[in-house]
């Protein structure tokens, strides 16, 4: 059974930095892709980032680029999020998401099979 | 980017009736759709994908349909477990964009 749980989450004031992080299991963690996905108080899911199951592909939401950082260890099958500058729009349940990612002819294409309960990241003074 | 409009926004639905929810994109998104249920508290969970294709283990009782710009999700005959907010994702374009979601409430 896939299981992603994620941590780390918690308060941090304006301009501070959080590191969540994303225990996987139930699944090759190596062979797929994995992404970030929050949501807002009240909002919808918006994608913040995404990265190849070698890790060494990146790609993240205009919103958070230059701010966030994607990685894994394949090793240890945790995905991270590194988060600097936090503003108080990124409050926010941050999920960790298991990537379907589709290639077709020289495109990709990415939806998410498995997702974790997320975690709640509160950016206030 | 690719905006993702969900219709209506609270649907009151009887048990054991039929439920419709609409889903429009911006610019058409082929059948590179997405549908996921929310439930508070819980992962969000994968119902369809390519617009039509139920996800593994999800029950018959969820049917998608469209392409293009337009797209639907119909459960047609809710169960006490399916009172929950859906939301689609269109994974044509990058970057990946989901609607606001429709809740579904017990009538």
């Amino acid at each position: 059974e896939v299981h992603l749980l994620e941590s780390g989450g918690g308060l941090v004031q304006p301009g501070g930095s959080l590191r969540l992080s994303c225990a996987a299991s139930g699944f090759t963690f190596g062979s797929c892709a994995m992404s970030w996905v929050r949501q807002a108080p009240g909002k919808g899911l918006e994608w913040v980032s995404i990265i190849s199951a070698s890790g060494g592909s990146t790609t993240d939401a205009d919103s958070v680029k230059g701010r966030f950082y994607i990685s894994r260890d394949n090793s240890k099958n945790t995905l991270d999020l590194l988060m600097d500058d936090l503003r108080a729009d990124d409050t926010a349940v941050y999920y960790c998401a298991k990537a379907v990612h589709l290639y077709i002819g020289a495109s990709g294409y990415t939806y998410f099979d498995y997702w974790g309960q997320g975690t709640l990241v509160t950016v206030s003074s | 980017e690719i905006v993702m409009t969900q219709s209506p926004v609270t649907l009151s639905v009887s048990p054991g009736e039929r439920a419709t929810l609409s889903c429009r994109a911006s610019q058409s998104v082929r059948t590179y759709l997405a549908w996921y249920q929310q439930k508070p508290g819980q992962a969000p969970r994968l119902l369809i994908h390519g617009a039509s294709t139920r996800a593994t283990g999800i029950p018959a009782r969820f049917s998608g349909s469209g392409s293009g710009t337009e797209f639907t999700l119909t459960i047609s005959s809710l169960q006490s477990e399916d009172f929950a907010v859906y939301s689609c994702q269109q994974y044509n374009d990058w970057p990946l964009t989901f609607g606001g979601g429709t809740r579904v409430e017990i009538k």
